[in-house]
Formats: structure tokens, C-alpha cells, sequence
């Protein structure tokens, strides 16, 4: 059974940070990872996607890779911003199963 | 271009009561996908629609049940209502097509469901 743990549960971090969050899952043979933002309350907007034959993706000042060897996928947030405060979701995607969410990671930017 | 809508943005039930949600994929998507959010957890996975039939469902109960319609919606009900359904609940939808790949999900704003 695919399981999907996220490192550390909540950071707190002053403006201008670079900082990473961390996704660890157990099934090597996922398929795909994809990063999530969560606002409280609200749903999720996709962040960055690395399908299988990739290690890793970039959007801005967004950075992910994937270790599927290690089990391993790091979402990397260079000079964090106050807006950049939410819910961090990583979710694993193996052919034929379905995507097993982690906990998240509760990040907060102080001005 | 809409993206994933849901409806409704809340509802209040009591327990013992039944519900319906909905849901309408991103233009261009074919896969319906129902998950559950409880406060301070990672989304659960209920099931997932494709071709107007479910292709995989989590481990819920036959409580939860679904449907997809021609046009690709989602409708997701809950029969007998429990303290413990009350969640977020979310649809995220997808384009699979023939090929069974597993592309980018789009996640919509969520229904918040409390049970009383």
C-alpha cells in the first residue's frame, strides 16, 4: 500500500527564505508526483507535475524533484513571500492505483 | 475557460439524511475523481469516473456512491449520513482519453459538508 509522508509538518520562515519541503513515499514504482497548494478552506491549485520520465520540474521561483530510487520528492521555494503562506500537498500517482495524498506541510512567511 | 466547478459551496445536513454533490470537470477533461478532506488531513481518495462508469474506488463505504454523465459531470451521494462525514469534499478532474495515462489533476473549490 502506497503510503506518502511530508517533512516537517509545519515551518515558519522570515520573507526573502529559500527554503524545501520534503515528500517521502513508499511505492517506487509511482508513477507521477504532483505538488498542491491548499488556502484554508479552499481547494487545491496544482503546483508542478513530474510524470515518470522526469526528475524534475520548475515554475518561477518553484523547484520540484523526483528521487523515485529514494522514494523521495523535494518542492524547493526560492525568496519566499508572505503570499507564498499555505497548505503545501504532495501526491503520489502509481498505473492503475490512485493518487495517495500526504498530510501537507503548513508553511507560514513572515513579513 | 471554466475550470473545475462544484456545487454547493456548503451544506448542513443532520444525520441520517442523504446528499448529493456536484461536480463539472475542466473543458477538454474526461476523468472524475471524488476525494474527502477531513480538517488538518491530506485528501482520501472516494472514486474515480471514467467513461460513465467507476474505475476505481478508495476505501469508503457503500454509503458513498457516484455517478458520470454524458457530458462528463459528476454527481457524488452520501446515504445515511454520519457525524463523521462532515469534510471537504473535493472533485478533481483529468484527461485520460484511451491511453489510461495519468495526466495533471485540476481540483475544484470544494463542498463543505457538516453533519449535525
Amino acid at each position: 500500500k502506497q503510503e506518502v509522508t511530508q517533512i516537517p509538518a509545519a515551518l515558519s520562515v522570515p520573507e526573502g527564505e529559500n527554503l524545501v519541503l520534503n515528500c517521502s513515499f513508499t511505492d517506487s514504482a509511482i508513477y507521477n508526483l504532483q505538488w498542491f497548494r491548499q488556502d484554508p478552506g479552499k481547494g487545491l491549485t496544482s503546483l508542478l507535475l513530474i510524470q515518470s520520465s522526469q526528475r524534475e520540474q520548475t515554475s518561477g521561483r518553484l523547484n520540484a524533484s523526483l528521487d523515485k530510487s529514494s522514494g523521495r520528492s523535494t518542492l524547493y521555494i526560492a525568496a519566499s513571500q508572505p503570499g507564498d503562506s499555505a497548505t503545501y500537498l504532495c501526491a503520489g500517482f502509481r498505473y492503475g492505483q490512485n493518487f495517495v495524498f500526504g498530510p501537507g506541510t503548513r508553511l507560514s512567511v513572515l513579513p | 475557460d471554466a475550470g473545475v466547478t462544484q456545487s454547493p459551496t456548503h451544506l448542513i445536513k443532520t444525520r441520517g439524511q442523504q446528499v448529493t454533490l456536484r461536480c463539472s470537470p475542466k473543458s477538454g477533461h474526461d476523468t472524475v475523481s471524488w476525494y474527502q478532506q477531513a480538517l488538518g488531513q491530506g485528501p482520501q481518495f472516494i472514486f474515480q469516473y471514467y467513461e460513465e462508469e467507476e474505475r476505481q474506488r478508495g476505501n469508503f463505504p457503500d454509503r458513498f456512491s457516484g455517478h458520470q454523465f454524458p457530458n462528463y459531470s459528476s454527481e457524488l451521494n452520501v446515504n445515511a449520513l454520519l457525524l463523521g462525514d462532515s469534510a471537504l469534499y473535493l472533485c478533481a478532474s483529468s484527461l485520460i482519453g484511451g491511453t489510461f495515462s495519468y495526466n495533471e489533476q485540476f481540483f475544484g473549490p470544494g463542498t463543505r459538508l457538516t453533519v449535525l
